[in-house]
């Protein structure tokens, strides 16, 4: 069965810092590879996906993700972050018929 | 755009009570799902549906049962609530051929006393 791991349950930074959050999935088959933001309150949003072709995927709100097949690696950046993307972002993987998420990363973004 | 809404934002029942949490979509997705999210433990499945009348369990489906009676309704069915289902419930749905991109409602927030 696939697993996807979450390596930092939070990260703080300051506002119009660099980020990235890191995930790393098990599988030695091709995957889709997501990443979801939940915002206080709210349900699950999705940021961007990489189903094939480009390994560099851009996402809304200035995010994008590298997909990289031979560490099993789909990490998230953004170059300069601002409060409003305080949230907690999950990575998740396909498996047949469903998704398989991560412990999630929770970003706090400060003044 | 999609919209999945879930029955209520708060929930307080107590131990032993029935619980019925409703989950509706506008998108005539045939894929339909209800996870539990835990800090520190993410999503987990708990059941989906890929078309009416259909369920299949997920990764913790116990204590914990599904009704799929219209294409647009996904029930979530607690047949006697324990204070280990306090916790959020999420509900999504997804486009035929698309399982992978789900589209989630607000959240449940349920409290089991």
């Amino acid at each position: 069965a696939q697993s996807v791991t979450q390596l930092d349950s939070q990260v703080p930074v300051f506002e119009e810092a660099p980020v990235e959050l890191r995930c790393n999935y098990s599988s030695s088959v091709s995957v889709y590879l997501f990443w979801y933001v939940q915002y206080p309150n709210q349900g699950l949003q999705l940021l961007l996906k990489y189903l094939s072709g480009s390994t560099l995927v851009k996402g809304i709100n200035g995010f994008e993700a590298e997909f990289n097949k031979s560490q099993t690696s789909f990490h998230l950046r953004k170059p300069s972050v601002h409060i409003s993307d305080t949230a907690e972002y999950f990575c998740a993987v396909s498996q047949v018929r469903k998704l398989i998420f991560g412990a999630g990363t929770r970003l706090a973004v400060h003044p | 755009d999609v919209k999945v809404t879930q029955s209520s934002r708060y929930l307080v029942k107590r131990t032993g009570e029935k619980v019925f949490l409703e989950c509706v979509q506008d998108m005539d997705h045939e894929n339909m799902f209800w996870y539990r999210q835990d800090p520190g433990l993410g999503l987990r499945l708990i059941y989906f549906s890929y078309d009416v009348k259909m369920k299949e369990k997920g990764d913790i489906p116990e204590g914990y049962s599904v009704s799929r009676e219209k294409k647009e309704r996904f029930s979530l069915i607690l047949e006697s609530a324990s204070t280990n289902q306090t916790s959020m419930y999420l509900c999504a749905s997804s486009e035929p051929g698309m399982l992978e991109t789900q589209y989630f409602g607000p959240g449940t927030r349920l409290l089991v006393l």
